[in-house]
């Protein structure tokens, strides 16, 4: 079974605004990964969070860790069109296996 | 530097036949995955190794599909007879020994069975 969950399923916005997706998990981790993959495409990594982080930043991209709650969100800024695409996040478990959510399908219009 | 090469991009094929997916993962890691996608899901793990080593194989269906990775670097995954509910996209990734790596993925192998 998946271990994380994501928040919203698919979102729609304009370009220029903020895009926010959110994830939670189930069991202790070590880090936090997302990952993006456009259509037809495999996952290109964006951004890892460790477990003892906070917030980080890569370019227009905010990753927020939460281990209290469990939950991580990602925000993307000043969105494009070229950021459409389903995004995914994802925690190693105990045995060291790669638990992906569901997935957020981002579209963003021009 | 070349990223995880898959092969083929598509494949149809008709329930019961066989098929083979090849990955070549980046060079110099020691640890390959496959996984399965279906529509509208995250990739779920097939298969892990490490060297030529299959270290977690919990989630392949045994009965059917199989994998190798006879020197450690390129892999195939086999699936015979194949099933219609084993169309999915099928990917590779590639990370460098250790837990909790970032993982490269391949573009992976979109399989429908009819």
């Amino acid at each position: 079974s998946q271990q994380g969950e994501e928040d919203p399923q698919a979102l729609s916005i304009q370009e220029g605004e903020n895009a926010t997706m959110n994830c939670s998990y189930k069991t202790s981790i070590n880090n936090l990964q997302w990952y993006r993959q456009n259509s037809g495409r495999g996952l290109v990594h964006l951004i890892l969070i460790r477990s003892n982080e906070r917030e980080k930043h890569s370019g227009r991209l905010r990753v927020t860790l939460d281990t209290s709650k469990k939950s991580s969100s990602l925000l993307i800024t000043a969105s494009r069109a070229a950021d459409t695409a389903s995004y995914f996040c994802a925690s190693y478990n105990q045995g060291g296996k790669l638990i992906f959510g569901q997935g957020t399908e981002l579209s963003v219009k021009p | 530097e070349a990223g995880v090469v898959q092969s083929p991009r598509y494949k149809i094929i008709e329930k019961k036949q066989p098929v083979a997916f090849w990955c070549n993962p980046i060079s110099g890691h020691n640890t390959l995955y496959w996984y399965r996608q279906n529509l509208g899901q995250g990739p779920e793990l097939l298969i892990r190794y490490e060297n030529e080593e299959a270290v977690d194989d919990s989630q392949l269906p045994k009965d059917r599909f199989s994998a190798e990775r006879l020197k450690g670097v390129d892999s195939t995954l086999k699936i015979q007879p194949a099933e219609l509910g084993d169309s999915a996209v099928y990917l590779c990734a590639s990370s460098l020994f250790g837990s909790y790596n970032e993982q490269f993925f391949g573009p992976g192998t979109r399989l429908t069975v009819l």
